[in-house]
């Protein structure tokens, strides 16, 4: 059975540029988490999702962050305009149902922004 | 959730068993311990969780003390691939979709 998978795996841009990043959970597992880890620090979660609806978004940057989930199923993440401290790596998690905290992490998007 | 304790690094030889420790001191009744691992260039990888009574699979054992204010992660027989980053993370099993809440880990190293 496939894991998560994340595309880009890598990604250079330069700052103000827009970038996106995709995310295909396993399937069957209708909730969906996206991480951000900064350098040598753990994740820290920036959305979640249950089937298509976000129902906890309090750590996403709004003004420049957006997440969408249509039909539930596969993700992106976009990040417009970045800014150099956007630099990270972005990884996408997914869990069959809401109570479990087993959760299977893709490889990661890691961004540097330049 | 209940915050953990790790060291931030820790060396282990091939072949030895490698015992992680994570402190919970504040951990309440309902709360399970998560371990989770991360390889380098890799996302976090479920390793093993438990409540109260001691648990194995076949990546490693998890033992959590009788009062429930620590615990331990063991890996029987350590080698070079297991050298990563170590989360303990403890979470409520009535907290629908609470994410996970990770610190800064510990980083074991394996070596020859």
């Amino acid at each position: 059975e496939a894991g998560v998978v994340q595309s880009p795996r890598y990604k250079i841009i330069e700052k103000k540029q827009p970038v996106a990043f995709w995310c295909n959970p396993i399937s069957g597992h209708n909730t969906l988490y996206w991480y951000l880890q900064n350098l040598g620090q753990g994740p820290e979660l920036l959305i979640r999702y249950e089937n298509e609806e976000a129902v906890d978004d309090s750590q996403l940057p709004k003004d420049r962050f957006s997440a969408e989930r249509l039909k539930g199923v596969d993700s992106t993440l976009k990040i417009q305009p970045a800014e150099l401290g956007d630099s990270a790596v972005y990884l996408c998690a997914s869990s069959f149902g809401v109570y479990t905290g087993e959760l299977f992490f893709g490889e990661g998007s890691r961004l540097t922004v330049l | 959730d209940a915050k953990t304790t790790q060291p931030p690094s820790m060396d282990c030889a091939e072949g030895r068993a490698a015992n992680l420790p994570c402190n919970h001191s504040t951990i309440s009744g309902n709360e399970y311990v998560y371990w989770y691992r991360q390889i380098h260039s890799q996302g976090p990888q479920y390793i093993i969780h438990g409540l109260k009574n001691n648990e194995t699979n076949e990546m490693a054992s998890l033992i959590i003390t009788e009062d429930r204010k620590s615990s331990t992660l063991i890996l029987p027989h350590a080698t070079l691939r297991d050298t990563a980053v170590y989360y303990c993370i403890v979470r409520g099993a009535n907290q629908a979709g609470t994410a996970l809440i990770f610190g800064k880990g510990t980083t074991l190293s394996v070596s020859s």
